[in-house]
């Protein structure tokens, strides 16, 4: 059983460029989240889906997209990569109802230079 | 709006030592409230959970007890060892996850 997966691990972005980070969950899962976690300041919420097909904004959203097209992924975007989104980004995903313990991928620590 | 408080670190303590992570929270409603653990260079676990006042969630010989009437729920371990070392994250969840800042914690041996 793989839980929660991210890809890629590591990057290295050049300021302006774009890329797309993808988390997928096989525990068939209705929510799913995305975090960015920063030094002192724990983790906060940048976009989360309650279902297929749905999005919406969390804590820190500018800068980012996000879609979910098919129940087990959950894209997050960055159109314009800048140095203030340096950071190390988690998915997780949860069960039917929001309250449900979380399960959280490995994460992907993005550099921009 | 919901947050988490937890006890600045770091935190370095001797083997077998008694370890006391203190957390508070406020919230408007009736939230769970968590604990998780991130081993260095990995992502979160769980460590243990309560869902509702005066509940005790216990994992791998770490507690924590859901106390509404002081608003805390603080994490305790009686003899901690040096793979211990972590940093430990408490966080309620409402309808979404909030999340303290995190308490780095090393166990020497």
């Amino acid at each position: 059983n793989a839980g929660v997966t991210q890809t890629p691990k590591f990057r290295v972005l050049k300021t302006g460029q774009s890329m797309t980070l993808l988390c997928a969950q096989d525990m068939n899962h209705e929510y799913m989240y995305w975090y960015r976690q920063d030094p002192g300041m724990g983790l906060r919420l940048i976009h989360y889906s309650v279902g297929e097909g749905t999005t919406a904004k969390g804590e820190v959203p500018d800068g980012y997209n996000v879609s979910r097209l098919k129940k087990q992924n959950f894209l997050l975007g960055l159109e314009s990569a800048a140095p203030s989104q340096t950071s190390v980004y988690f998915c997780a995903s949860s069960g039917q109802y929001s309250t449900d313990t979380q399960y959280f991928g490995p994460g992907t620590r993005l550099t921009v230079l | 709006g919901n947050s988490v408080t937890q006890m600045e670190g770091p935190v370095t303590l001797s083997e077998e030592a008694f370890l006391t992570i203190n957390c508070t929270y406020t919230a408007t409603g009736y939230p769970s409230l968590f604990w998780y653990v991130q081993y260095p260079g990995e992502g979160l676990q769980l460590l243990l959970k309560a869902t509702k006042a005066d509940d005790k969630g216990s994992n791998k010989g770490f507690e924590a007890t859901y106390r509404k009437e002081t608003t805390s729920f603080h994490l305790e371990k009686g003899s901690v060892q040096v793979s211990d070392s972590a940093v430990y994250f408490c966080a309620l969840n409402d309808y979404k996850l909030s999340f303290g800042a995190g308490t780095t914690v090393t166990v020497r041996a």
